[in-house]
């Protein structure tokens, strides 16, 4: 049973304009987010955090919204880079010490 | 440098062969884990440690064991590998006041 859900396996999108990937979950009692960005043959690593008593949350060209009736995430990047080219991993605290992750978005940024 | 090592980066393993993959932080932080990453399924926890002495298993944990050596180090064993373990496995720590996880490199594992 897949709590954590990232239903769209690749996203392509052009230099400049914006990316949305979208998260969702199905328990009501996650209530902080992650977003984490992965480089191939290289660990994740954090890009962007949520709690759930926030709706929004920025850093630079980061944005991730959080809706709770709907329990849908979503990470926006404008404008999207060439680097920004990974597979992003969203992830849900479950209790008190283990993150549950999704099965990943790879994004390439055309130029 | 700072951060999660973990060794080796690279092994292949015969069907029955045992390992044990090694992982070490110098954050001080309190918990640490084991995740595997396959094509498909994500990033999936095998086991972790919330603090030194304790153990859990997470969504995976079978085929596996692990040791908290200390407060840095977290080892993941495989008695008898099987080609379902074929994976990539990374090591993870958080420490209390800080966001999320900080992970290894990983390692690349083949049981053939």
């Amino acid at each position: 049973d897949q709590q954590v859900k990232q239903n769209s396996p690749s996203l392509s999108v052009q230099e400049g304009r914006i990316s949305i990937l979208n998260c969702d979950y199905t328990n009501s009692m996650f209530d902080y987010f992650l977003w984490y960005k992965k480089y191939p043959a290289e660990g994740p690593t954090f890009l962007i955090s949520i709690s759930s008593i926030k709706d929004k949350n920025e850093d630079g060209r980061f944005t991730v919204f959080l809706n709770k009736s709907a329990k849908h995430l979503s990470l926006h990047i404008v404008p999207s880079q060439p680097g920004d080219s990974a597979v992003y991993f969203c992830a849900a605290l479950s209790g008190t010490y283990k993150y549950i992750f999704g099965t990943g978005t790879r994004l390439k940024v055309l130029a | 440098n700072a951060g999660v090592t973990q060794t080796p980066k690279f092994q292949v393993l015969k069907t029955g062969q045992s390992m044990t993959l090694q992982c070490a932080q110098d954050m001080n932080h309190n918990s640490m884990y084991w995740y595997r990453q396959d094509p498909g399924m994500g990033l999936r926890l095998i086991y972790y440690s919330a603090s030194e002495g304790t153990t859990d298993k997470g969504e995976v944990p079978n085929g596996y064991n692990v040791s908290r050596l200390n407060k840095r180090e977290f080892s993941l064993r495989l008695e008898s590998a099987a080609p379902s373990q074929t994976s990539v496995y990374f090591c993870a720590s958080r420490g209390e006041w800080v966001d999320g996880y900080t992970f290894g490199s990983g390692t690349r594992l083949t049981v053939v």
